[in-house]
């Protein structure tokens, strides 16, 4: 079964300073692999996918992220906070080109002013 | 684009109600929807999958006579709590597959705040 861990639940940085949160999978085959973001009480907002080719993906809001098949991760990186970017980020995996996802537990990004 | 709208945004009902909610896919056809239950600072965990026109399938320990789901269009499903409990007071959220090409992607909606008195 696949399943996905964030390692950090809380993350804090400062305004202005760089941002990597953490996502590890576990699926037998190749994932489809993607990153939301969740405002209080809203619904998901895909940030961006990974599904095959470039191994670097860019996505909306300045944030992108890199599959590595060999460490199973698919990290989020942005190069500069903005006060905004406070949210809760979900990493998920699907084995289904997209049809059926998998949740990490969630990180709560928090940004100091 | 492609939209998903839940109805109502929030909701408050007495224990022993029913409460129904609405997934509608605004503009684009959606064959699946899915529904998902989110307490509290945790992670979503999907309840069922919902095809249109037929049953909807219940994720293991989901009550299917307690949360029915009825999926009767395209841009359409339905999650109804029946007999609500103040421990199905709740974040309840759907998504819509969207495909191309063989690649879906899922468009959630803003979701529902389901509190039970």
């Amino acid at each position: 079964a696949q399943s996905v861990t964030q390692p950090d639940i809380h993350i804090t940085v400062s305004e202005g300073a760089s941002l990597e949160l953490r996502c590890n999978y576990s699926y037998g085959a190749t994932p489809y692999l993607f990153w939301y973001v969740q405002s209080p009480g809203q619904g998901l907002q895909l940030l961006l996918k990974y599904f095959s080719g470039d191994t670097l993906v860019q996505g909306i809001k300045g944030f992108e992220a890199e599959f590595k098949r060999s460490q199973s991760s698919f990290n989020l990186r942005k190069p500069s906070v903005h006060w905004s970017d406070a949210a809760e980020y979900f990493c998920a995996v699907s084995n289904n080109a997209g049809n059926m996802l998998t949740f990490g537990g969630g990180t709560r990004l928090m940004v100091k002013p | 684009g492609a939209v998903v709208s839940q109805h109502p945004s929030r909701v408050i009902c007495k224990s022993g109600t029913s409460v129904k909610i609405e997934c509608r896919s605004l503009d684009f056809q959606a064959t699946t929807m899915f529904w998902y239950r989110q307490f509290p600072k945790q992670s979503l965990m999907l309840m069922a999958t919902s095809n249109e026109g037929s049953k909807a399938t219940y994720e293991q320990g989901v009550e299917k006579d307690k949360f029915l789901i009825n999926h009767a269009s395209l841009t359409l499903s339905t999650l109804t709590v029946t007999s609500a409990h103040p421990e199905d007071s709740s974040f309840y959220i759907c998504s819509a597959s969207k495909g191309t090409g063989g690649i879906y992607e899922q468009y959630f909606g803003p979701g529902t705040r389901l509190t039970v008195t």
